[in-house]
């Protein structure tokens, strides 16, 4: 299985700032994803991060939103840009490991005030 | 397009006695199918998937689902509840020449006392 570290695991911003959420994966990993969890909510895909290509957003979200970073196979970055309340969510990476399955980190809960 | 469905949003089951959580999907092709559990404060834990084989699949804590291609169902069950199994539970599929996973809205399981 993948360990995923997910920095912070919760913060509590200002309207208008931006905030960057780290995601470190114990082994190399091919495809990462970003997914959003609003309150009482399902899991909502935000994009797909693979090393050394743009991220491939999905409906409704946006790069210049939710920029994405992917230097290496095994790190990337989501930042929630301008934020503001309606972005009061849990962000959760996630990785693809071996036999098909799907691997989740424990999630940014964060706040927007 | 992939859909995944979860028509309970709370199940009660009195400890000892046996569990279903349902989940019905559409896919196009043949899907691999997934049961994730999340606890308060967690990210999702794997607990199970159908790739292909045998319909009925064992997964962790005691858990199995069965898959039935003609009603297109994947329900999650275990004989005997435990207190500790009371947890948000998602269902996901994700088609086999696809990357995304879709998951259901979730349902919460309670046992009771």
């Amino acid at each position: 299985s993948a360990v995923i570290s997910q920095k912070p695991s919760r913060d509590i911003c200002q309207r208008g700032t931006s905030l960057t959420i780290q995601c470190q994966v114990d082994s190399q990993v091919t495809m990462m994803f970003w997914y959003r969890q609003q309150p009482g909510q399902s899991l909502t895909l935000i994009a797909t991060a693979n090393q050394g290509s743009e991220a491939t957003y999905e409906s409704g979200f946006v790069i210049d939103k939710f920029p994405i970073s992917r230097p290496n196979l095994t790190f990337s970055t989501l930042t929630v840009s301008n934020m503001s309340p309606e972005d009061s969510s849990i962000y959760l990476c996630s990785v693809r490991g071996a036999k098909n399955i799907q691997y989740f980190g424990a999630g940014t809960r964060l706040s927007v005030l | 397009a992939q859909s995944v469905a979860q028509p309970e949003d709370q199940v009660n089951v009195a400890e000892g006695n046996p569990l279903t959580v349902k989940c019905t999907y559409s896919v196009s092709g043949n899907p691999y199918l997934f049961w994730y559990v999340q606890y308060p404060n967690r990210g999702l834990q794997f607990l199970l998937k159908y790739i292909t084989g045998d319909n009925l699949v064992k997964g962790s804590y005691g858990f199995e689902a069965e898959f039935n291609k003609s009603q297109t169902s994947f329900h999650l069950k275990k004989p005997s509840a435990l207190v500790s199994d009371s947890a948000l539970y998602f269902c996901a599929v994700r088609a086999q020449r696809d990357d995304k996973i879709i998951f259901g809205k979730g349902t919460r399981l309670h046992i009771l006392p």
